[in-house]
């Protein structure tokens, strides 16, 4: 079944306690992205990447790290949590875009809820 | 950079009745715009998109949408509603640098549509 895979689903931590949070697609996307979504800001983009060892800011990078080491897999780092970090994190992937005739769209993992007291 | 608008934060409506979630994007040469729909407690799902082509899209679930150039509008319709789209509806536009081979996808702030029995 194609789908996108994080781990884990819920995670509470202390600040300053480093964590990741994996995200896995096993339908050899090249595109893939974090977002975390807060309510009344809808969803907003950390990071994302075109492809293996190619990655790039979104719109509230900071406090987190991505990597892109092999195609499947797009781990979140977050190496010194703070409170303001308490959210709800979704990871995401779709096909390189080709064109207008392309199938594109994200396929959403079922979210991490994280708290950071 | 794009940006997308959806002025409705929460739309009560009754069953079988007809709705109409409002999105508004920021004008761009090339739009490429989508409605995604988030269940409660899952991450979210393609519900249609507009790449080109014919204006009236018709989604999953007797959702569609038109997208009105003049007035940079990509509205989402349905006849009658379910207590199974009690959902949050989210808007958003892909935006993509052609040159540097980048795109990002830039998601509204998020629709509740809450089905009154």
């Amino acid at each position: 079944e194609a789908q996108v895979t994080q781990n884990p689903r819920y995670l509470i931590t202390v600040t300053g306690k480093k964590l990741t949070v994996t995200c896995s697609q096993n339908m050899n996307h090249e595109y893939m992205s974090w977002y975390r979504q807060d309510p009344g800001l809808g969803l907003r983009q950390i990071y994302y990447s075109m492809n293996v060892e190619v990655t790039d800011k979104g719109d509230v990078p900071e406090g987190y790290k991505v990597s892109r080491k092999e195609k499947r897999n797009f781990p979140l780092i977050l190496e010194s949590p703070s409170p303001n970090q308490t959210s709800l994190y979704f990871c995401a992937s779709s096909p390189r875009w080709t064109g207008p005739t392309t199938n594109e769209k994200l396929f959403f993992g079922s979210g991490t809820q994280l708290s950071v007291l | 950079a794009q940006s997308v608008t959806q002025l409705d934060s929460q739309v009560p409506v009754f069953e079988e009745a007809p709705v109409e979630l409002r999105c508004n994007y920021s004008s761009s040469v090339s739009v490429y715009l989508f409605w995604y729909v988030q269940y409660p407690n899952q991450g979210l799902q393609l519900l249609l998109k507009y790449l080109s082509g014919s204006t009236l899209v018709k989604g999953i679930n007797g959702f569609e949408a038109e997208f009105n150039k003049s007035q940079t509008s990509f509205h989402l319709r349905k006849p009658s509603v379910h207590i199974s789209d009690t959902a949050e509806y989210f808007c958003a536009v892909s935006d993509r640098l052609l040159a540097s081979g980048t795109y990002k996808y830039i998601f509204g702030t998020g629709t509740r549509l809450k089905v009154l029995a």
